[in-house]
């Protein structure tokens, strides 16, 4: 165990629906991150939040939105989404240097 | 543009043997290159993390090395069993930014055999 939990760890959800994963750490990091990974391709840096700042990655479309109520927890919330968007989407904190993962939320768009 | 790339064919080698990835960069000056194992239908993992101003850096079985003259990062796994299977990915501190961002090569698969 990483100290990094995500829920839910899958997903399958319709082009219309509403659903948010959630991100969990304690340990005490101060920056948290969302990234998408798809098959066959790196990882894609999605979001950073750090030290209440967030810096979002210019690329990604409005259907996916962030938030962050405190420096434990992370939500990415996800609405109208499109098949392509299936992917595995990992959540990550550190306090510097070395970024520790969580398991990571399966979704698949249908 | 900005661009890193490891090895996208998986390495196959005799446990027992060294592996040796490779992370090429370019258009980057990374302040520091990291590490990470990642296991199927899991988060990555971190392993080492090396600084512009270091050469080489070990840990255990893994050893690091980071030319910034070739861009090139070099990881390898001494004496490799076939627990150390998995895909390694590379990752490049992002500028000097205290957000910590990180860009990803796309992994290169290790695969050892018994």
């Amino acid at each position: 165990e990483t100290g990094v939990t995500q829920t839910p760890r899958h997903l399958v959800m319709g082009m219309t629906n509403k659903k948010s994963l959630k991100c969990e750490q304690h340990l005490g990091h101060n920056a948290m991150y969302w990234y998408k990974q798809s098959a066959k391709k790196p990882l894609e840096l999605m979001f950073v939040y750090s030290l209440e700042e967030r810096v979002e990655n210019n690329s990604v479309p409005s259907r996916f939105s962030p938030e962050c109520p405190n420096s434990s927890h992370l939500f990415l919330h996800l609405h109208t989404l499109q098949p392509e968007d299936s992917a595995l989407y990992l959540c990550a904190s550190s306090r510097g240097g070395e970024q520790f993962f969580g398991p990571g939320t399966r979704l698949t768009v249908l | 543009s900005q661009k890193i790339e490891q090895n996208s064919e998986a390495l196959n080698i005799q446990e027992g043997k060294t592996a040796t990835l490779t992370c090429n960069y370019t258009n980057y000056s990374p302040a520091y290159l990291q590490w990470y194992r990642q296991d199927p239908g899991r988060g990555p993992v971190f392993l080492l993390l090396i600084r512009e101003n270091e050469k080489e850096k070990r840990k255990e079985r893994l050893k690091v090395t980071f030319d910034t003259t070739l861009k090139q990062s070099l990881f390898h796994i001494t004496a490799s069993q076939p627990a150390d299977s998995a895909t390694y990915l590379c990752a490049l501190a992002h500028g000097s930014s205290n957000t910590g961002k990180l860009i990803f090569g796309q992994g290169t698969t290790l695969q050892v055999k018994p």
